[in-house]
């Protein structure tokens, strides 16, 4: 079973309004954490926000905020009042906790694309 | 502020050759990994070290090498280039082998086998 899930390969939004982005997970370990990365062209690779399995609050940086649905195993990423620059992919992460030398775990990407 | 240095940037080999990527990272990480981006697959890992001399295989490892001398450093290397391993790849490193600490990446390399 895939350990992150991406349903989404792209999306649109107007500039200046909100957009969602889907991640869905699977873990059998209580301890982990969900991290979102953004790509834009130039190609690297930029931490956004992360979100512990044992928060109890969204995490939130700025425009981003983690929608954190534990029961569900949701972890989508929320962008308020979108610009163009945010035009990138988009990858939600996963790492478990249990033992050491844990990896990450990637979805693969959500193309978003900010339309003026 | 250097953070983890990857080269080269770009690269083109020919089927057969052997090269080596370099990944070093500055922040004293012992969580080292080196993956590949394809389009719409993801970041799959390649290799993964949570310590020098300690390495150990990901989902991809077939066709590459890794060593971890030092706590600095972690290359890949391709032993026999194959088209197949026309990629993006990224090294990256994190604060913490049991944490759950964020990734931190390189720059990444487009390799090119023709």
């Amino acid at each position: 079973a895939q350990k992150i899930t991406q349903t989404q390969p792209g999306m649109f939004v107007q500039e200046k309004e909100a957009v969602t982005l889907d991640c869905t997970y699977d873990t059998s370990d209580p301890s982990y954490g969900l991290f979102w990365y953004k790509q834009p062209s130039s190609g690297e690779m930029i931490f956004l926000i992360y979100q512990g399995s044992y928060d109890q609050q969204n995490a939130t940086e700025g425009r981003y905020s983690l929608n954190f649905q534990k029961a569900r195993k949701s972890a989508n990423l929320v962008i308020s009042a979108s610009q163009l620059g945010d035009s990138a992919m988009y990858f939600c992460a996963m790492r478990e906790g249990r033992h050491t030398g844990n990896q990450f775990y990637f979805g693969t990407g959500t193309s978003l694309t900010v339309i003026p | 502020n250097a953070g983890v240095t990857q080269t080269p940037k770009f690269q083109v080999l020919k089927t057969g050759q052997s090269m080596t990527l370099q990944c070093a990272q500055d922040m004293n990480h012992e969580y080292m990994s080196w993956y590949r981006q394809d389009p719409g697959m993801g970041l799959r890992l390649i290799h993964y070290s949570v310590g020098a001399g300690i390495t150990d295989q990901g989902e991809v490892p077939n066709g590459y090498n890794v060593s971890r001398s030092t706590t600095e450093d972690f290359p890949l290397r391709l032993l026999s280039a194959a088209p197949s391993q026309t990629s993006v790849y990224f090294c990256a490193s994190s604060l913490s082998r049991q944490g759950l600490t964020e990734a931190f990446f390189g720059q990444g390399t487009r390799l090119t086998v023709v």
